[in-house]
């Protein structure tokens, strides 16, 4: 059974471009959620969806987006990219609504802002 | 808010040593508690975790965690430590309810274990 398959695994981008990164996760799972994780701030929540609907935000920027298509992939975009911007970007993946049976994380984007 | 806290940054033992790390948390309603592993520049791995049921929870690489509701913790055990158990800790909480800002994993602030021969 494949996990949770986060591209690409390295990304460098120059200040003020945009990215977008994607996510497949473990087939049947319906629900995916981002994480952004740095050394100062540790994992912080990006967003959840569930069958194609944003369910949770967390508290960053409108320069940070997402969706999620009919097969449950997901995509996140950053606009305007900043320094600041530089992390590991970690998807995970759900069987079930509100992650009570826990998640499955990909192995991230490491995206690095210059 | 809901929250973890794990009150140790660094945890050192010997290997062969018995390790624990720590694990506190506060929710409103019933909590789903979760140990997560993470090695260098890769993602998080799931070493087990709490629903309901028995308060000790067995998981991977013979770790195991104890439930305690009175106490509020959840702390991460394993009877005689490995120097490749070296990583990252995670634990982490989720509950019925909507996490909204926070998500429906909360995380706590990590544990770095180093395990020494």
């Amino acid at each position: 059974k494949a996990g949770v398959t986060q591209t690409p695994r390295y990304l460098i981008k120059t200040r003020g471009q945009q990215v977008t990164l994607s996510c497949s996760p473990i087939s049947g799972h319906r629900s995916v959620s981002w994480y952004q994780q740095t050394p100062g701030q540790g994992l912080q929540f990006l967003f959840e969806y569930f069958s194609e609907t944003q369910r949770n935000k967390g508290n960053f920027p409108g320069r940070f987006s997402g969706r999620q298509f009919s097969n449950s992939r997901s995509e996140m975009n950053v606009s305007t990219l900043e320094l600041g911007d530089s992390a590991l970007y970690l998807c995970a993946s759900s069987s079930r609504d509100r992650g009570r049976e826990g998640y499955t994380f990909g192995s991230g984007t490491r995206l690095t802002v210059v | 808010a809901q929250s973890v806290a794990q009150p140790e940054d660094q945890v050192n033992v010997a290997e062969g040593n018995p390790l624990t790390v720590k694990c506190t948390y506060s929710v409103s309603g019933n909590p789903y508690l979760f140990w997560y592993v993470q090695y260098p520049n890769r993602g998080l791995q799931f070493l087990l975790k709490y629903i309901t049921g028995d308060n000790l929870v067995k998981g991977s690489y013979g770790f195991e965690a104890e439930f305690n509701k009175s106490q509020t913790s959840f702390h991460l055990k394993k009877p005689s430590a490995l120097v490749s158990d070296s990583a990252l800790y995670f634990c982490a909480v989720s509950t019925l309810n909507y996490g909204g800002s926070q998500g429906n994993l909360i995380f706590g602030k990590g544990t770095k274990l180093s395990v020494k021969p």
